[in-house]
Formats: structure tokens, C-alpha cells, sequence
């Protein structure tokens, strides 16, 4: 089964200063799709960038950007100028991109991110 | 596009009490997802729908939790009786048909129950 682990329960960056948040899964497939989501107060998921398993290059979404390392499982999320917006729980979550499958997310266990002013 | 709505977004109940949940997906939206997050937990999927047809219920507890999605739109989620732990926030998340698509939050569903 797999498995997805974020090792940092909580992390705190200075507003306009860069943040990087961790995460691992483990798998037996070559196939999948891994996500960062943002979680506000709101309690409302919000997608914030994707990465397909197949492609190499890391995925860039304005101010947030992964560090994909498939050999390694791992998948971090960086936060570039940090805002004061940006202040939520963050979860890394994996799908399976096996056709026929179910795809559900399988979430890790989130960080809570707080940005100082 | 309007977005998935769910109801009620809070509920407090006893134990051994039930209650029910709704979701309403995005239109034309095929798949959809009810998710258990207890608290400082990430989400956990509890049962996935392919239009009105059940994928995956394996993480259902089935002697107390039930859910259907009549006519493959609306879905209802429902508990009875409750327990203790499943005070949790329910999420429902609608998504096209197919893995590459993305899925959909709504505000969930905090239940408390005392």
C-alpha cells in the first residue's frame, strides 16, 4: 500500500522569504500523480501544484515550485516571497494513475505553515 | 462554475444519534469522494462513487456508516449511530471521470459529537 510521510508538523517563515516544506511516499508503482494541497481555516482543499511521476522536469505554478526526486521519493514543496496568504496546512498526497484503478488521494499527515510578518 | 456544496457545514450531535451529510457535485462531474479528516490528521478516503455505482469502500465502517449518490448527482452520507470518534470533518470531492483529473473540494462538514 501507499504510503505518504511529512515529517514537519509545523514550519515558520518571514514574510517575503522562502520556505521549503518535505514529503516521501512510498510505492510499488512507476505511475502516479503527487499534489500539494493548501488547507486555510476555511477548511476548503485548494489544489496548489501537481507532478506527473513521467516527466522530469519539476513543476512551477508562480511562486511555488517542486523538487521531484523520483529515485529517491521524494517531493518538496518550495514557497518562494512568502505572504502572508500563504499562511495554512499543507498536505502532500499521491494518486495512482493506474487505469481502472481507484484514484484516490492518500494524504500525509500536513504541516501547519505560519508566515511572520 | 459553481462549486461543491455541502451541507450542513457544522453539526453537533450525542453518540448513538445519527446524522446526514449532502454533497453536490460540479455539473457533469462523474466521480465523487467522501473523505474522513480527524483532527491533525490528512484526509481519508471513505467511499468513491463512478456515477451511482461504489468503487472503493473499503475504508467504509459499514455497520454504522451508509451512503448512496441517487441518479449519479447528489450524494448523502450518514451516520448511525455515531461514536465518540467519529467526530472528524467530512469532505466531499467531485472530479471528471479518470485519473488524470482534479478533484474538487468543498467546505466539508465539521461534526462533533459529545
Amino acid at each position: 500500500a501507499q504510503t505518504v510521510t511529512q515529517s514537519q508538523p509545523e514550519m515558520s517563515v518571514q514574510e517575503a522569504e522562502t520556505v521549503t516544506l518535505s514529503c516521501t511516499y512510498d510505492t510499488s508503482e512507476s505511475d502516479y500523480y503527487l499534489f500539494w494541497y493548501k488547507q486555510p481555516p476555511s477548511r476548503q482543499m485548494i489544489l496548489v501544484i501537481r507532478q506527473e511521476a513521467y516527466k522530469q522536469q519539476n513543476a512551477t505554478e508562480n511562486r511555488f515550485s517542486v523538487n521531484f526526486q523520483k529515485a529517491a521519493k521524494s517531493f518538496s514543496l518550495k514557497i518562494s516571497d512568502s505572504q502572508l496568504g500563504d499562511a495554512a496546512m499543507y498536505f502532500c498526497a499521491y494518486r495512482s494513475a493506474a487505469g481502472g484503478a481507484t484514484n484516490k488521494l492518500i494524504f500525509g499527515t500536513g504541516t501547519l505553515l505560519a508566515v511572520q510578518p | 462554475e459553481a462549486g461543491v456544496a455541502q451541507s450542513p457545514r457544522y453539526k453537533i450531535i450525542e453518540k448513538r444519534q445519527s446524522v446526514a451529510f449532502w454533497c453536490n457535485p460540479i455539473s457533469g462531474h462523474a466521480t465523487l469522494y467522501w473523505y474522513q479528516q480527524i483532527l491533525g490528521q490528512g484526509p481519508k478516503l471513505l467511499i468513491q462513487f463512478q456515477n451511482n455505482g461504489v468503487v472503493d469502500d473499503s475504508q467504509l465502517p459499514k455497520d454504522r456508516f451508509s451512503a448512496e449518490r441517487l441518479k449519479g448527482v447528489d450524494s448523502t452520507l450518514k451516520i448511525q449511530p455515531a461514536k465518540l470518534e467519529d467526530s472528524a470533518v467530512y469532505l466531499c470531492a467531485t472530479a471528471l471521470q479518470g485519473a488524470f483529473y482534479e478533484q474538487y473540494f468543498g467546505p466539508g462538514t465539521r461534526l462533533t459529537v459529545t
